[in-house]
């Protein structure tokens, strides 16, 4: 069955980044783009971008360009999102999701508390 | 960016109900190769969003048929025909047709 594992809860402080995983399982990895969200209270539900896990590519919600960059492994069949620079505002649960336009998947989501 | 305009913001419903959840969009989510890039989701209490309807009507594998959405354009709606306990969450509707790709602000599905 197909399923999105995502790495566990960060605290990190302010001005610092951290680098959250997705580690696909039980679908070829390179046939589906991954996307990345954010959920805060707030905020809601907010698109930050997709890669191409074939060829790399990417595609990013211009609000997210220089805050997260994404990128795979492929021979783990994982893709990886970099928050840089992060401030409290950066603080959410971000989710992976199969998938560009039609997300039938979901990580199970990662919790980022920034703070110091 | 397309702004998605959900209501009501809350539904409070009892079981056997039947109700419905409207998204309406800034702009035609009609795509230029043709497809209506409009999708429906749910989210139970401490759970990821789940996709429910994809492409304005389609109803995703495992998805009861008590689920159903319409519309085209910029108006679009989810209709659930008999509430079961296990249906309620925060509903959202989500385009992906314009970049970038926004959600509506959610419905929350409650008992009366």
């Amino acid at each position: 069955q197909v399923q999105l594992q995502q790495s566990g809860a960060e605290l990190a402080k302010p001005g610092s980044s951290v680098k959250i995983s997705c580690k696909a399982s039980g679908y070829t990895f390179t046939s589906y783009y991954i996307s990345w969200i954010k959920q805060t209270t707030g905020q809601g539900l907010e698109y930050i971008g997709y890669i191409n896990t074939g060829s790399g590519g990417t595609n990013y919600n211009e609000k997210f360009k220089g805050k997260a960059t994404l990128t795979v492994d492929k021979s783990s069949s994982t893709a990886f999102m970099q928050l840089s620079s992060l401030t409290p505002d950066d603080s959410a649960v971000y989710y992976c999701a199969r998938g560009a336009a039609i997300r039938a998947y979901w990580g199970q989501g990662t919790l980022v508390t920034v703070s110091s | 960016d397309v702004v998605l305009t959900q209501t009501p913001p809350t539904l409070s419903a009892t079981i056997g109900q039947s109700v419905s959840i409207s998204c309406r969009s800034s702009q035609s989510l009609l795509h230029s190769n043709g497809n209506t890039y409009l999708n429906w989701l749910l989210q139970r209490p401490g759970q990821p969003p789940q996709l429910l309807i994809y492409l304005v009507s389609r109803l995703e594998s495992g998805v009861p048929n008590r689920f159903s959405g319409s519309g085209s354009g910029t108006d679009f709606t989810l209709k659930i025909s008999g509430v079961e306990a296990e249906d309620l969450g925060v509903y959202y509707c989500v385009q992906s047709t314009h970049a970038p790709h926004t959600f509506g602000a959610g419905t929350k599905l409650e008992l009366k």
